[in-house]
């Protein structure tokens, strides 16, 4: 069975920290993705990364990175300089496939940016 | 292009009743996923449809089907309601069958009293 956990239920940052979100997935498929998605007070899941197992590459696009370690099963979210448009409820999602598509959410992580 | 759409926004149903929530991919996406959302928890996946069959179902009780169209468009449906299915219903398309974005739709808030 797939399993995402993000412990932190919710995190305050004042404008211009950084910040980040952990994520901390469990699954026995050799062959996995990971997502993350922004919820904003609108409800709208925006799509945010995705990444296949395979791939243990950093990402970076713009003010957001990505660290995903394998070896501690963790799929890391850091936004350099916040800003109050990032406070939002964040998700982490695994994909294990297995013939058929569901993501298995967390249970989010709800940032508030300060000003 | 236009993202993907759910009707309606939002519902106010009584215990017992039926409900039919409607969601419209992105144009070119042919698979189609339903997630429930109750307050305060990610979202949990019900039905993927792709091309026009069923290709996936949650841990969900009978009371609840979906189908697919022709023009990719899809249903989902909840019988008996009980106040535990209220819940923000998301829809979710895209482009194939495995491990392509998902993009979501607003959702349908629906309130069952």
């Amino acid at each position: 069975a797939q399993k995402v956990t993000q412990a932190q239920t919710e995190i305050s940052v004042v404008e211009k920290e950084d910040v980040t979100l952990d994520c901390v997935y469990e699954t026995r498929d050799t062959t996995y993705y990971l997502f993350w998605y922004k919820q904003p007070p609108s409800g709208e899941l925006v799509f945010l990364i995705r990444r296949n197992s395979f791939d243990e590459q950093n990402e970076i696009s713009g003010r957001y990175s990505w660290n995903f370690q394998k070896s501690t099963s963790s799929f890391n979210f850091t936004i350099t300089a916040s800003q109050v448009v990032d406070s939002a409820v964040y998700f982490c999602a695994l994909d294990s496939g297995a013939g058929s598509y569901q993501l298995t959410f967390g249970k989010g992580t709800k940032l508030s940016v300060i000003p | 292009d236009a993202g993907v759409t759910q009707s309606p926004t939002h519902l106010i149903k009584t215990r017992g009743q039926h409900v039919t929530l409607r969601c419209s991919p992105i144009s070119g996406h042919k698979s189609v996923s339903w997630y429930q959302q109750v307050l305060g928890q990610g979202p949990q996946f019900i039905f993927q449809y792709y091309e026009k069959e069923e290709r996936g179902r949650g841990n969900f009780p009978d009371r609840f089907s979906a189908r697919q169209f022709p023009n990719y468009s899809s249903e989902l449906n909840v019988n008996a309601l009980l106040l535990g299915d209220s819940a923000l219903y998301l829809c979710a398309s895209s482009l194939g069958r495995d491990r392509y974005e998902q993009y979501f739709g607003p959702g349908t808030r629906l309130t069952v009293t």
